[in-house]
């Protein structure tokens, strides 16, 4: 069956450093590749999204391309803020279903 | 346009009870899906629901059941309730139901079996 694999956390942060959460997916087809962010007692949150090979989704300043070859899709950003402290969630949907497969999760901490 | 939203947000229950969780998805999204969350099984797809019918269903027993409404709207239900159902309830909607659409999550319910 479909699966996702994320780094294991807690990952700690200075602000402003570089930020890499890697993410790699066992799927049959092309599956549709997301990220979502959970703050503190919230719910889940799409950061970006993609849903074909070589595809980058963008928002907010994080980046994540679809790597068929690799089967990867790595969540980056340039410069963390204190305010990205949160869960980050790599996640799929296999072709023409609405089911979410999700990673474990990654809690991310930054300190100013 | 408001987002999911979820009743209630918080819920206590005694082990053999049963409880009903709701779910007003974003207007014009036709389907809804369910996760439970636990800090030791992570995210977990429970079932989904498009234009009334259930279409996909997550590795979780027959206590676990659910429907929508013609206004798209959705319940989920669990019966005899056991310590392990003690997490936090998403429910997410989404316009097309397809793999491609994004969902978009409401804020959960918390459900505590004691």
């Amino acid at each position: 069956g479909n699966s996702v694999t994320q780094m294991e956390g807690p990952v700690t942060l200075s602000e402003e450093a570089f930020l890499t959460i890697n993410c790699t997916y066992t799927a049959t087809g092309y599956p549709s590749l997301f990220w979502y962010v959970q703050y503190p007692g919230e719910g889940l949150q799409l950061l970006l999204k993609a849903t074909k090979a070589d595809d980058k989704g963008s928002n907010k300043g994080f980046e994540a391309t679809y790597r068929k070859e690799t089967t990867s899709f790595h969540l980056e950003k340039g410069s963390v803020q204190v305010s990205d402290s949160a869960v980050y969630f790599c996640a799929l949907t296999g072709q023409g279903a609405q089911k979410l497969v999700f990673g474990q999760g990654t809690r991310l901490t930054i300190n100013p | 346009k408001a987002g999911v939203t979820q009743t209630p947000r918080y819920l206590i229950k005694t082990r053999g009870q049963q409880v009903t969780l709701s779910c007003s998805p974003i207007s014009g999204h036709r389907s809804v899906s369910w996760y439970q969350q636990t800090p030791g099984q992570g995210l977990q797809f429970l079932f989904e629901y498009f234009s009334e019918t259930q279409r996909n269903k997550g590795n979780f027993p027959g206590r676990f059941s659910g429907r929508q409404f013609s206004n798209s709207r959705s319940e989920m239900n669990v019966s005899t309730l056991e310590l392990g159902d003690s997490a936090l309830y998403l429910c997410a909607s989404s316009r097309t139901g397809q793999g491609i659409d994004e969902q978009y999550f409401g804020p959960g319910t918390r459900l505590t079996v004691t």
